[in-house]
């Protein structure tokens, strides 16, 4: 099994481009997560979606979207790219589901580092 | 102050060793995730557990939920286990508002030949 596949593993943008990673689970889990990591911090989430068809804002939302495309897929979205955003991007799955949502043991993508200029 | 605290941050040791990293939270928990992180690489889970012990090969997770203490323990350490150890907590209870990860910031383990 591939576990969490995220896409891109390396991106570098401009001020201000926009951009899309994408994370796809095949271990049919209900909740994801979009994480971000930074030197010095812990994991920090970004948003999560509990099952498919819902979304909630995590820690550090803003300058974010997210899509919960399916069951399998979930995308985060910098509309706007700036500075403060580079970061290495997590993606991350378990089994979770609306009435527990944080459940579960945890399974990460592989990251995507950021880097904006 | 955060609230999982882990220690101690950085690590030498060498091969053959014994290690414990400790993990300290103020919140009241339903379960603890210990979490490996090799440099440049992804994360992989090595441990969920809400009481007692686990075992798997040389690793070994122990929690105390009244201390709110929990640490990871590595027998015989190798080079290969070198790696960024991160101990994440779910606060709260199973489901709510309040349920919600909250992960310490990492022990960097360095095992020496």
């Amino acid at each position: 099994n591939a576990g969490v596949t995220q896409t891109p593993k390396f991106q570098v943008l401009k001020t201000g481009q926009s951009m899309t990673l994408q994370c796809a689970q095949d271990m049919n889990h209900n909740s994801m997560y979009w994480y971000r990591q930074d030197p010095g911090m812990g994991l920090r989430l970004i948003y999560y979606s509990a099952s498919e068809g819902t979304t909630d804002k995590g820690e550090v939302p803003n300058g974010y979207n997210v899509s919960r495309l399916n069951k399998r897929e979930f995308s985060l979205r910098l509309e706007s790219a700036a500075p403060s955003q580079t970061s290495v991007y997590f993606c991350a799955s378990s089994e979770g589901g609306r009435q527990f949502p944080h459940t579960g043991e945890l399974f990460f993508g592989e990251g995507s580092r950021l880097t904006v200029l | 102050k955060n609230e999982v605290e882990q220690s101690p941050q950085n690590l030498t040791a060498q091969e053959g060793e014994f290690i414990t990293i400790n993990c300290s939270y103020s919140v009241g928990i339903s379960a603890l995730h210990w979490l490996q992180q090799h440099p440049g690489g992804g994360i992989v889970s090595l441990f969920m557990l809400s009481s007692g012990k686990k075992k798997h090969g040389r690793l070994i997770a122990t929690i105390n939920i009244q201390e709110k203490h929990s640490s990871l323990h590595i027998t015989a350490s190798h080079p290969r286990d070198s790696a960024v150890y991160i101990c994440a907590v779910r606060s709260g209870g199973l489901g709510g508002a309040t349920n919600k990860l909250i992960f310490g910031t990492g022990t960097l383990l360095a095992v020496q030949p």
